[in-house]
């Protein structure tokens, strides 16, 4: 079974430039996640889509980072402009259905690391 | 308000011997305790879980341990092996704003000396 897939591994932008992730989960996982983990911190939630539609956003700066998940499967995460705070790992996850049950592992793409100068 | 909390940042252990990795938790609201393992460059991986009515489990060389009333949480790898050497993470589970959600610690890394 293929993981969670994203790109690009690696990017570097000028602050106040914009950027897009893009994430292709498990197969027939409904609930996907985005993550920002800054260095020395533990992956903080951003925003998670079950199916197309948006479950929990309310961690996303929604002035400069923005996503979605049109067809219920891809997903793309953008940020426009971006700030030296932003630099940190992306990570997409993706679970069968975190709406049914709090044992519903979720699993892990590689990640997007992300400098912003 | 960390409510998942890691407090040692870094864990070194001979080959052969046990390692344990400890974590905190303040929200009795979680009821779904999970481990994550992540190597350099790597995402996590899922590495063990347990039910918050369970006080442990096992898999192989890993077992996690729940105390709930003192709402901590331990991991046990025996015998540790180099390749264990990694960051592990420590995570809880608890439903809000419309769904199950896990909040994760700080991590662990640990490392394993041959």
């Amino acid at each position: 079974e293929a993981g969670v897939a994203q790109s690009p591994r690696y990017k570097i932008i000028e602050k106040r430039q914009s950027v897009a992730f893009w994430c292709n989960p498990i197969s027939g996982h409904a609930t996907l996640y985005w993550y920002q983990q800054i260095l020395g911190q533990g992956p903080k939630l951003l925003i998670q889509f079950q199916n197309n539609g948006v479950v929990d956003d309310s961690q996303l700066p929604k002035d400069r980072f923005s996503a979605e998940r049109l067809k219920g499967v891809d997903s793309t995460l953008k940020i426009q402009p971006a700030k030296l705070e932003d630099s940190a790992v992306y990570l997409c996850a993706s679970s069968l259905d975190q709406l049914r049950t709090s044992s519903d592992t979720q699993y892990f793409g590689p990640g997007t690391r992300l400098t912003v100068l | 308000d960390q409510q998942v909390k890691q407090n040692s940042p870094s864990l070194s252990v001979q080959e052969g011997r046990i390692s344990i990795l400890n974590c905190d938790y303040t929200n009795s609201m979680f009821d779904y305790f999970l481990w994550y393992k992540k190597y350099p460059a790597e995402g996590p991986t899922f590495l063990i879980s347990i039910s918050s009515i369970k006080d442990k489990n096992e898999d192989g060389r890993f077992t996690v341990f729940l105390n709930k009333s003192a709402k901590h949480l331990s991991l046990h790898i025996v015998p540790s092996q180099p390749g264990d050497s990694a960051v592990y993470f420590c995570a809880a589970s608890a439903w809000g704003a419309g769904s199950y959600q896990l909040t994760f610690g700080k991590g662990t890394k640990l490392s394993v000396i041959p």
